[in-house]
């Protein structure tokens, strides 16, 4: 079956420039999670979403990192007034019942 | 101390050969764990998952030491198309529930095959 897509793949910004990454689990997938992968290091948590509710946060690096989720399918991560720290490739995964994550291709964001 | 900790290498070994990576982490109530196998410039890919003592699948076996807080991942026969990082996850708390899910991630491991 369909896995879990992500897009645009790749997005250049220039800084200070809002940004909308798009992500959709996999069919059924209640839960839902970001990740930000900065290269050479394993994938950092950013956020979890279960159904429509956002149940942990905790890793958003700044209140310019907000996500949604609205439906308790699709979600979005937005990134406001886009700093140079912020290049990395952005990661959304959807949890199956056995409890295994499973990964988008991911979003390649570069700020100049 | 890192709540996931792995060796980044890289383990450069021959077609052929038997590798293992270790991976240690600092909460001793986790009762689950992952390897995750991720190729340059794509996405992580769950390898496998461990949740007692350990797993094997193929040439790949995952073992679990509870007392020292490490686990393994042991290769057999390397194959060149097993070249990647590969990731050690352990989830934040220790049961996973429907309240949690996040998980720690390593640096990873890079290995390298050779002909």
């Amino acid at each position: 079956g369909a896995g879990v897509s992500q897009s645009p793949r790749y997005k250049v910004a220039k800084r200070g420039q809002d940004v909308a990454l798009r992500c959709d689990p996999i069919s059924g997938h209640v839960s839902l999670f970001w990740y930000q992968q900065a290269l050479g290091q394993g994938p950092e948590f950013l956020t979890y979403f279960q159904n429509e509710a956002q149940l942990d946060k905790s890793g958003l690096p700044s209140d310019r990192f907000f996500a949604e989720r609205p439906e308790g399918s699709v979600s979005t991560l937005k990134i406001q007034r886009t700093q140079q720290e912020d290049s990395a490739v952005y990661l959304c995964a959807s949890r199956s019942p056995r409890n295994e994550q499973f990964f988008g291709p991911g979003t390649r964001l570069t700020v100049l | 101390r890192k709540e996931v900790e792995q060796d980044p290498g890289p383990f450069n070994v021959p077609e052929g050969a038997t590798v293992a990576f270790n991976c240690t982490y600092s909460n001793s109530a986790s009762q689950s764990f992952f390897w995750y196998r991720q190729d340059c410039r794509k996405e992580p890919k769950l390898l496998m998952s461990v949740y007692s003592s350990g797993n094997e699948d193929g040439r790949f076996t995952a073992q679990l030491n509870r007392a020292s807080q490490y686990i393994s991942l042991l290769i057999r026969d390397s194959k060149l198309s097993d070249s990647a990082t590969y990731l050690c996850v352990v989830p934040k708390a220790p049961i996973i529930s429907s309240n949690t899910g996040k998980l720690i991630f390593g640096q990873g491991t890079t290995l390298q095959v050779k002909p």
